[in-house]
């Protein structure tokens, strides 16, 4: 099936720095997603992207649906502790296919 | 509104054991969904159903068999368990197939298969 990767595997950084990570397909998505995932608890959606360049923020997030329609971009301003989770990428091809899900980035917040 | 429910949270069972796990919505939802989230692999779809009365395969239905008992439930059912389905199983609902990235989740539940 499908493959996103997702990177990196995991982060480890300082209250107040910023954060990035990308996700990457073999083939083109015409939706891409993002969500968080805290311990203990499901996924919740934080940003939906459906063009190819679009640039959608939320709060201290930004995420970017790539030109190339093959990546996906998501930034974290001035992390701050409640940050922590598990963020993931997820696409779809086409309107009639079901979503697929990278492996998630690990975030850890130190104070 | 208490969205997703799943029961149980957690299940310890032995090899060959069966069991069926339970996701219901209050929400008026359409659309369900049984995902299982292993380390380093993501989300990956087991089924689905697009609608009551209906259900499909997703990327590893393989020992698994699921009912869309009603409008609100949605069970997952593991006729005879196998080590390899230790995994954290997540229930999901959406307004409807097409608005599935806005899906709900539900809690999750952990099970260790012996």
């Amino acid at each position: 099936g499908q493959q996103l990767n997702q990177s990196p595997q995991s982060m480890f950084i300082q209250e107040g720095e910023d954060v990035s990570m990308n996700c990457t397909s073999s083939s083109i998505f015409n939706t891409w997603l993002w969500y968080k995932q805290e311990p203990g608890e499901g996924p919740v959606l934080l940003i939906a992207l459906y063009k190819a360049g679009e640039l959608t923020s939320n709060g201290r997030l930004t995420a970017q649906f790539g030109i190339t329609r093959k990546d996906s971009f998501l930034n974290i301003s001035a992390s701050i502790p409640s940050d922590v989770g598990i963020y993931f990428c997820a696409g779809r091809e086409t309107s009639g296919s079901r979503l697929t899900f990278g492996e998630g980035t690990q975030l850890t917040v130190n104070p | 509104n208490a969205g997703v429910t799943q029961t149980p949270k957690f299940q310890v069972l032995k090899t060959g054991q069966s069991m069926t796990l339970q996701c219901a919505q209050d929400m008026n939802h359409n659309s369900m969904y049984w995902y299982r989230q292993d380390p380093g692999m993501g989300l990956r779809l087991i089924y689905y159903s697009a609608s009551e009365g209906t259900t499909d395969k997703g990327e590893v239905p393989n020992g698994y068999n699921v009912s869309r008992l009603n409008k609100r439930e949605f069970s997952l059912r593991l006729e005879s368990a196998a080590p390899s389905q230790t995994s954290v199983y997540f229930c999901a609902s959406s307004e409807g197939i097409a608005n599935e990235e806005t899906q709900y989740f539900g809690p999750g539940t952990r099970l260790l298969v012996l």
